[in-house]
């Protein structure tokens, strides 16, 4: 059964820091992960997919990698803001099967 | 741009009470599900959908009926509800066949049974 791991649960960083947000998988043969963003009371937002045969994938200032045969994937924030406050879930795909999601790590942007 | 869009947002349901949660979707999308989220636990499947008229079960489906008679509709219906069943349920859709598979959610519905 695929386990998904997110530590810390809960992370805070002065305004302009980088930071790396981590997730770990039991199962390497994964088809796909994707990394979401769920604002207080709000669904999730994706943020970024990567599929099996990449090793990363890059929007703004974020970058997600994938390292299967560790079963690792990070999230990586470049100068982070105030805004990128949230909590940050992981989710990674076997096969034809359902996504199995990470509890989520806390982040919090400090001015 | 509607998305995905849950009614819902809020619901008190009393113990053995039945309701519907309504889901729509308005991208073509082939898969739709339903999760539910609990405080500090990951989100669990319930059931899911590949395309109209197909259903099938995910992790946690006691207690919940679905059904999918279009693509854009896949309502979660709870016949007697139990205190078990307060979390907040989100529904998402995605296109399966493609390369791009990313998962939209919708706001979610909380619900509590009392």
């Amino acid at each position: 059964k695929q386990e998904v791991t997110q530590i810390p649960a809960a992370l805070s960083v002065p305004e302009g820091e980088n930071l790396v947000l981590n997730c770990s998988f039991t199962d390497s043969a994964i088809y796909n992960l994707q990394w979401f963003r769920q604002d207080p009371g709000k669904g999730l937002t994706s943020l970024l997919l990567i599929q099996s045969s990449q090793r990363e994938q890059t929007s703004g200032r974020l970058n997600a990698s994938l390292d299967k045969s560790s079963g690792r994937s990070t999230l990586y924030i470049a100068a982070s803001q105030p805004g990128d406050s949230a909590t940050y879930l992981c989710a990674v795909r076997v096969g034809n099967e359902k996504l199995t999601f990470g509890t989520g790590t806390r982040l919090t942007i400090i001015p | 741009n509607a998305g995905v869009t849950q009614t819902p947002k809020f619901r008190i349901l009393k113990i053995g009470q039945s309701m519907t949660l309504q889901c729509a979707q308005d991208m073509n999308h082939n898969y739709m599900y339903w999760y539910r989220q609990d405080p500090g636990m990951g989100l669990k499947l319930i059931y899911y959908s590949v395309g109209a008229g197909i259903t099938d079960k995910g992790e946690v489906p006691n207690g919940y009926n679905v059904s999918r008679s279009t693509t854009e509709d896949f309502p979660l219906r709870l016949e007697l509800a139990a205190p078990s069943q307060t979390s907040v349920y989100f529904c998402a859709s995605s296109y399966r066949g493609g390369t791009n598979e990313k998962l939209f959610f919708g706001s979610g519905t909380q619900l509590s049974v009392l």
